[in-house]
């Protein structure tokens, strides 16, 4: 059973382009995220957001928004994309709050050319 | 700057040998996590260390914390090559909904 699924697992998109991303989670947590990680693995939050209020909003573009449905749902739209944009974003929950384990998606791997 | 930094970056040992991670951070936390990324994977949780725990087991992995040298160490025992992975420190400083913040990662290779 799919803990936290996210689609596509592959992006290859042109500059310019407009995408989204989407993510679910079976867990029944009150908590998900997107995260960036770069090509260096560093791994950097974007957004969070609990019983579909947004509570953490870091410094991204925005180019870049989320939208959560209900809690079992977290997708995320990136418009006019950036070679920059290139990189794996995942999606992860947590029960309740952040500061919890979290539970994460396979990632899906952004190409932008 | 990170709030953890792994030390080392990478390492490569022989299988059946131990590995040993350390995580650095700069601020008091409310917990300590580590998590392991397998080559194209998502981060597997692997254990949570509590600001007031100084050491913690699960199978053969043994985590111990230093709260007021603001570090933490992760041991692997036996290691195998399924162990092969990169290893992450996240650290959550306990105020509400406060981001979880990872460190840089351990990049372990276990030669068979």
């Amino acid at each position: 059973d799919t803990a936290v699924s996210q689609t596509p697992k592959y992006l290859v998109t042109q500059m310019g382009n407009d995408k989204s991303i989407k993510c679910e989670q079976n867990l029944g947590h009150d908590t998900m995220y997107w995260y960036k990680q770069d090509s260096k693995k560093f791994l950097k939050i974007m957004f969070s957001y609990n019983n579909k209020e947004l509570i953490i909003n870091e410094t991204v573009p925005n180019r870049f928004s989320p939208k959560s449905p209900d809690k079992a749902h977290l997708n995320l739209h990136i418009n006019s994309l950036e070679l920059g944009d290139s990189a794996v974003y995942f999606c992860a929950s947590s029960r309740l709050s952040s500061q919890e384990t979290q539970y994460f998606g396979p990632g899906t791997r952004l190409l932008v050319l | 700057s990170q709030q953890g930094e792994e030390d080392p970056q990478a390492l490569s040992i022989q299988e059946g040998e131990n590995a040993t991670m350390n995580c650095s951070y700069k601020t008091s936390i409310n917990n300590l996590q580590w998590y392991r990324q397998n080559s194209g994977r998502g981060l597997v949780h692997l254990i949570l260390i509590r600001s007031n725990e100084r050491e913690k087991h699960s199978g053969r992995l043994r985590v111990t914390l230093d709260t007021s040298k603001k570090s933490s160490s992760l041991l692997i025992t036996a290691s195998r090559a399924a162990d092969t992975a990169s290893y992450f420190c996240a650290t959550a400083r306990g105020f509400g909904n406060e981001k979880l913040t990872f460190g840089t990662g351990t990049r372990l290779t276990i030669i068979p």
